[in-house]
């Protein structure tokens, strides 16, 4: 089976630059997460979906995030414009659904770094 | 204060040692936990999901959690050096839907 699929793995963008990551979760997944990892720290939710709702958005800073998933599959988060502060690690995660949260399954992640 | 608190390490142990990893969190409501590996440029990986306090065992691996003094542990036995990774815990209460992850703590198993 495969798991959950991010691209690209690795950006490097100019600040004030467009930049979007695009995740298909593990067939069958209906809840799909959007997380931020800082250097040393721990995953923190951005952005959590069941099916095509976004029902938790509290902590994705809608200034200049943004995030879909259309037909309740693949998932697309942008940052538009990059700010240096946004360097970090983006993984998305899904699982069977929110009360199998405790199984989610996180893809590789990208990493990206704003010069 | 943060609401869950790991040593930062880096741990470093010789291989076949026994390894304590151990988290703090101020939040009485939590009732889940959970223990992830994360390689080095990969993502977080599930370990261990406990609910509420108790030890649960699965190979060289055993997760405690103490409510009382809201601390919990992962003991991992027998250690090798591919266990090298850094390890995550992360916990939810009965109401929340999402976890809230530890800094996680970075261990080095030498041959």
């Amino acid at each position: 089976e495969a798991g959950v699929v991010q691209s690209p793995r690795y950006k490097i963008i100019e600040k004030k630059q467009p930049v979007a990551f695009w995740c298909n979760p593990i067939s069958g997944h209906n809840t799909l997460y959007w997380y931020r990892q800082n250097l040393g720290q721990g995953p923190e939710l951005l952005i959590r979906y069941e099916n095509e709702e976004a029902v938790d958005d509290s902590q994705l800073p809608k200034d200049r995030f943004s995030a879909e998933r259309l037909k309740g599959v693949d998932s697309t988060l942008k940052i538009q414009p990059a700010e240096l502060g946004d360097s970090a690690v983006y993984l998305c995660a899904s699982s069977l659904g929110v009360r199998h949260q405790e199984t989610q399954y996180f893809g590789p992640g990208t990493r990206l770094l704003v010069l | 204060q943060k609401e869950v608190e790991q040593d930062p390490g880096p741990l470093s142990v010789p291989e076949g040692a026994i390894v304590s990893l151990n988290c703090t969190y101020s939040n009485s409501a939590f009732q889940y936990f959970m223990w992830y590996r994360q390689y080095s440029r990969k993502g977080p990986e599930l370990l261990m999901y406990t609910y509420s306090s108790g030890n649960k065992e699965d190979g060289r691996f055993t997760a405690q959690v103490d409510k009382s003094s809201k601390y919990i542990s992962l003991f991992i036995r027998d250690s090798q050096p591919s266990d090298s990774a850094t390890y995550l815990c992360a916990m939810r209460d009965n109401y929340g839907q999402n976890f809230v992850f530890g800094p996680g703590t970075r261990l080095s198993v030498l041959p």
